[in-house]
């Protein structure tokens, strides 16, 4: 079965740049999706399709994928933004099952 | 408004078999292509796909949870249920339904998630 693979922690300072990666074989041929989970509640769409937002989340989280690494992008980092992070893709090589990376806790300083 | 809500036990016993109902409103599980999907989360861990079901009935498990789980819809009721068989502790987690507008689409809108604790 396909793997996700996510750093365990990031940590950044408020007004700076976040980047979260999501480590997959050839990730780049997949789309990719991102979910934000603060404590307590149900995960929340930030990303998806490798780099498009919902609507309603802010111009500050971008995506990006290629090769074997997808990345969501969070500039001018706020307070509000620490959170745990989860890259998401669908593996059409087993019956088209969901595959989660093991999710990246956002620290802000 | 498109919301989900799940409903089901709080507590089950090791062995027995878990229904969990995700009731949804604001679209119809008749919407062409529109699935419904199952998600569940340890305490302090990631999420995990479980299953998913859409509107003609195609449903998907994950593997290795296969032999366990049966996912099914009325469409009447507007709800997709979700069994699992023979529980054990290692299966307490809060479980979530969530909405997948078509298939290899993301999860757009989740339910709040109910909290399920296996303990005798």
């Amino acid at each position: 079965s396909y793997v996700l693979t996510q750093p365990p922690s990031v940590s950044v300072a408020p007004g700076q740049t976040a980047r979260i990666t999501c480590g997959g074989n050839n990730i780049g041929s997949y789309s990719v999706h991102w979910y934000q989970q603060k404590p307590g509640q149900a995960p929340v769409l930030v990303v998806y399709d490798d780099s498009d937002r919902p609507s309603g989340i802010p111009e500050r989280f971008s995506g990006s994928n290629s090769g074997n690494t997808a990345t969501v992008t969070i500039s001018t980092v706020e307070a509000g933004d620490e959170a745990d992070y989860y890259c998401h893709v669908w593996d059409s090589s087993s019956d088209h099952q969901g595959v989660f990376g093991g999710g990246t806790k956002l620290t802000v300083l | 408004q498109v919301t989900l809500k799940e409903s089901g036990p709080v507590l089950v016993k090791p062995t027995e078999t878990l229904t969990l109902t995700c009731t949804v409103s604001g679209f119809s599980l008749r919407n062409p292509r529109v699935g419904v999907t199952w998600i569940r989360q340890p305490p302090g861990k990631a999420l995990e796909w479980l299953a998913h079901i859409f509107s003609n009935d195609e449903k998907s498990y994950n593997t290795s949870l296969k032999s366990r789980l049966t996912i099914s819809k009325d469409t009447s009721k507007s709800q997709v249920v979700l069994t699992m068989t023979n529980m054990d502790p290692v299966d307490t987690a809060t479980y979530y339904c969530a909405r997948l507008p078509a298939p290899e689409d993301p999860f757009d809108i989740w339910g709040q998630g109910t909290m399920v604790t296996v303990s005798s």
